[in-house]
């Protein structure tokens, strides 16, 4: 079956480090994924979209790359601040018609001063 | 900057009882998705509108859920009768329209459901 993972526990920081999140996935072969953050009680905010045939994209500190053959995304926030703390979505887009998407259960980010 | 709106942002009520969760999407998206997320979890799509038109209602539960955009703008997510596994956030999100290079969903607020 179609799966997505993302590292569950939480991921904490000292500000200015560099945070790396993974998402990883199974039996899918998507178009795109995108990014998105959620703080808590809000809805998630998009960050940044790649596609299947771009290996990387930049946006200001954040950078995500994607492995089509390991089927695997990478999000990286460079000169981490306390700012960033959040927790952060990798989203698929799935079989059955475009804009579908799919989300992982998202990463906790703590970056602590 | 435009934003999607939904109502209410919070909801108590007992297992039997009927709910109701409006949305108001951005001006002139034409697509609409109504997510159920369960707290520690990721968002699940429940319904996505394409204007006026369900295209994609294959994970709601019918039975007890329901939902529409009559006139294409805003739209209602019903539950009658709620359940107490219906307890999740409720998400309204839009996009300007299903194609290539406007993929980017905006979302709401949210509606934090409790069913007691």
């Amino acid at each position: 079956s179609q799966k997505i993972e993302q590292n569950s526990e939480a991921l904490n920081i000292q500000e200015g480090k560099t945070a790396t999140l993974t998402c990883n996935y199974t039996n899918y072969s998507p178009a795109y994924l995108q990014w998105y953050r959620q703080d808590p009680g809000r809805g998630p905010v998009f960050l940044l979209l790649i596609r299947e045939n771009e290996k990387e994209k930049r946006k200001e500190r954040l950078k995500v790359t994607f492995d089509t053959t390991l089927k695997q995304s990478l999000f990286h926030i460079t000169a981490s601040q306390p700012a960033d703390s959040a927790t952060y979505l990798c989203a698929l887009n799935r079989s059955g018609g475009y804009n579908k998407l799919i989300f992982g259960a998202g990463t906790r980010l703590a970056v602590h001063p | 900057e435009a934003e999607v709106a939904q109502s209410p942002r919070y909801k108590i009520t007992e297992k039997s009882q009927a709910v109701a969760f409006w949305c108001d999407p951005i001006s002139g998206h034409a697509t609409l998705y109504w997510y159920r997320q369960i707290l520690g979890q990721g968002p699940e799509l429940l319904v996505q509108f394409q204007d006026e038109s369900v295209v994609d209602d294959s994970q709601l539960p019918k039975d007890r859920f329901s939902a529409e955009r009559l006139k294409g703008v805003d739209s209602t997510l019903k539950i009658q009768p709620a359940e107490l596994g219906d307890s999740a956030m409720y998400l309204c999100a839009s996009s300007l329209r299903v194609s290539e290079n406007q993929e980017t969903q905006y979302f709401g607020p949210g509606t934090r459901l409790l069913v007691l």
